[in-house]
């Protein structure tokens, strides 16, 4: 079946730590998001990449890093830099935005618990 | 202003109501509008897009898109408890990019047994 997959679904760290959390599709999508959720709030957007190998900034790039070296996967990296790290995180892909009736598709998301 | 505006709620139906929840959006060329359901703890799901002005059903779910008022709902007919979530709007904008597609904030439903 075609999807995202994250993993893993938890995951718990200890401060000061980086962690790298996975996301993985096999939709053939050339577009591919983090976002970030945190309790009763919106989504707000970490990093995108439209192509292998380029990636851009969102709205709360400050202490995470990405790579898209495949095109299947998009990897976050969550620094020892990020100040407030506890979070639902969501990976999501779609066909690139030249169609401009392409919808987002979501993996089932990654809980991270810093301590 | 933002791009997408939602009514956070919280909105409270009983059981067998319509639900109608609502969505603004500040750009005039928005292509295209989509719907998520969001169940506390999980990932959101698409449950309705649109693209032209008018309704468009499917099953118990209806979009409603006014272009010119900017604005774009979705009914629940027959509500169930199981429909108790927060929807998300999601609009692409008339921008060139991947980062073209804004959400709402949501608004949360709860359907009273």
């Amino acid at each position: 079946d075609g999807g995202i997959t994250q993993s893993p679904k938890y995951l718990f760290r200890k401060e000061g730590q980086n962690v790298t959390l996975s996301c993985e599709q096999n939709l053939n999508h050339d577009a591919m998001y983090w976002y970030r959720q945190d309790p009763g709030q919106g989504l707000r957007l970490i990093y995108y990449s439209q192509i292998v190998n380029d990636f851009q900034k969102g709205d709360i790039a400050e202490g995470y890093s990405v790579s898209r070296e495949k095109k299947e996967s998009f990897p976050l990296t969550v620094t020892s830099a990020q100040k407030n790290p506890t979070a639902f995180y969501l990976c999501a892909s779609r066909w690139g935005s030249d169609r401009a009736n392409s919808p987002l598709h979501f993996g089932n998301g990654t809980r991270l618990t810093v301590t | 202003q933002k791009e997408v505006e939602q009514n956070s709620g919280p909105l409270s139906v009983p059981e067998g109501a319509i639900a109608s929840l609502n969505c603004t959006y500040s750009d005039r060329g928005s292509q295209s509008f989509f719907w998520y359901r969001q169940y506390s703890g999980k990932s959101p799901e698409l449950i309705m897009s649109i693209y032209s002005n008018g309704d468009k059903e499917d099953g118990r779910f209806t979009a409603q898109l006014n272009k010119a008022s900017q604005y774009v709902s979705l009914l629940i007919r027959d509500s169930q408890p199981s429909d108790s979530a927060t929807y998300l709007c999601a609009v692409t904008l008339d921008q060139t990019g991947a980062n073209n597609l804004f959400f709402g904030t949501g608004t949360r439903l709860t359907v009273i047994p």
